[in-house]
């Protein structure tokens, strides 16, 4: 069962644009997010989280927003540069234990 | 301080081998939880292991097995390899098991031929 969807394959955004990837979720329960980027042949590394209690976190370039009701996050970079070529994973989690259900990945294409 | 760090990068193996992987946690971290990234199927979740113990476990049939030391090193291995086992196997650490980020190795690249 997918309990996280990550709707777009793929996405293509002009150097400097903003880049707006999405994220959903079914189970209510989920109380945890999490960003991931991955390059190929690479492990992901982690961006940006947010918890249940906030709709938005900032970092630098990076700001995440939730949307409990809908159930929906989305991961905005401004702007987007070339670097940020790669494809980025949503994970949420609702347990205790670091169980992480991950998205299927949107491949993001900033071009220069 | 150093990430985590996956031992080996690369592998190849044949059918109805088995095979371990190794996984040192960034210091400090006592959860590690493993995870197999497929074309396929994307990332999911294998187990997590915290104080030596298993505290989850996905939906992975027996083979796959792993285990906590008390550095809080881990080792999964899987045995009876099937072709599709072939795959990313990514470990990751966190600080401590209560929902924190969790912090992915380079992974190790198995092919069962």
């Amino acid at each position: 069962d997918q309990q996280v969807k990550q709707n777009s394959p793929s996405l293509s955004v002009q150097e400097g644009r903003i880049s707006i990837l999405n994220c959903d979720y079914t189970n209510s329960m989920f109380d945890y997010f999490l960003w991931y980027k991955k390059y190929p042949a690479e492990g992901p590394t982690f961006l940006i989280s947010i918890s249940s209690i906030k709709d938005k976190n900032e970092d630098g370039r990076f700001t995440v927003f939730l949307n409990k009701s809908a159930k929906h996050l989305s991961l905005h970079i401004v702007p987007s540069q070339p670097g940020d070529s790669a494809v980025y994973f949503c994970a949420a989690s609702g347990d205790n234990f670091n169980k992480f259900y991950f998205g299927s990945g949107t491949k993001l294409n900033v071009k220069p | 301080k150093a990430g985590v760090t996956q031992t080996p990068r690369y592998l190849i193996k044949t059918r109805g081998q088995q095979v371990t992987l190794s996984c040192s946690p960034i210091s400090g971290h006592r959860s590690v939880s493993w995870y197999q990234q497929t074309p396929g199927q994307g990332l999911q979740f294998l187990f997590e292991y915290f104080s030596e113990t298993q505290r989850n476990k996905g939906n992975f049939p027996g083979r796959f097995s792993g285990r906590q030391f008390s550095n809080s090193r881990s080792e999964m291995n899987v045995s009876t390899l099937e072709l599709g086992d072939s795959a990313l196997y990514l470990c990751a650490s966190s600080y401590d098991n209560s929902g924190n980020t969790i912090y992915f190795g380079e992974g190790s690249w198995l092919t069962v031929v």
